[in-house]
């Protein structure tokens, strides 16, 4: 089935460190999104593609970062930088350019800090 | 900028009960509307979208109709059940830029036998 993979489910950070969240999608679908979901405030944009080696920056990126080296992949990495980064991630994709075309999201990341 | 607004929940009705979820949204052109759902855990899933005013998306029970007059896309049923409960959220988005989309807060719906 096609769909989008996000792993791990649930991921545990320590003061300082780095965290990759993978996001893989087998929709040949060409955009790609990352959000962050807090209680009560919706889902905001971190940063999104829209084809391979390239990405912009979306609302909240700060204390993120993306790479998009292959269409079907677009890992999230959270940085030291990012100082509340306790959150429920979800990653998305869409066909592009075309807003009648709806974004397929996958389960989620938990992230927590230890 | 693009905004949306959408009732706070949560929203708690009986099964069988008429449901309403109120969005109305502030865009510069003409967006596309769209409802997503999201059940305890997971992602979220399209449940219906309208791309032009007038139009009316429907899915599983559920409809809501694209009025640009009053930039609305409230969320309706007939009879909801207790499978209906749910965060539901409304967005808009507009092609080409991304293809991105602005999305409401969220609506919690709670149905209880």
């Amino acid at each position: 089935d096609g769909g989008i993979t996000q792993s791990p489910k649930y991921l545990f950070r320590k003061e300082g460190q780095n965290v990759t969240l993978s996001c893989e999608q087998n929709l040949n679908h060409d955009a790609m999104y990352w959000y962050r979901q807090d209680p009560g405030q919706g889902l905001r944009l971190i940063y999104y593609s829209q084809i391979v080696n390239d990405f912009q920056k979306g609302d909240i990126a700060e204390g993120y970062s993306v790479s998009r080296e292959k269409k079907e992949s677009f890992p999230l990495t959270v940085t030291s930088a990012q100082k509340n980064p306790t959150a429920f991630y979800l990653c998305a994709s869409s066909s592009q350019g075309n807003s009648n075309q709806p974004q397929h999201f996958g389960d989620g990341t938990r992230l927590s800090i230890l | 900028g693009n905004s949306v607004t959408q009732m706070e929940g949560p929203v708690t009705l009986s099964e069988e009960a008429f449901l309403t979820i109120n969005c109305t949204y502030t865009a510069t052109g003409y967006p596309s509307l769209f409802w997503y759902v999201q059940y305890p855990g997971e992602g979220l899933q399209l449940l219906l979208k309208a791309t032009k005013a007038d139009d009316k998306g429907s899915n599983k029970g559920f409809e809501a109709t694209y009025r640009k007059e009053t930039t609305s896309f409230h969320l309706e049923k007939g009879s909801v059940q207790v499978s209906d409960s749910a965060v539901y959220f409304c967005a808009l988005g507009f092609t080409g830029g991304g293809n991105k989309l602005t999305f409401g807060t969220g609506t919690q719906l709670k149905v209880e036998l």
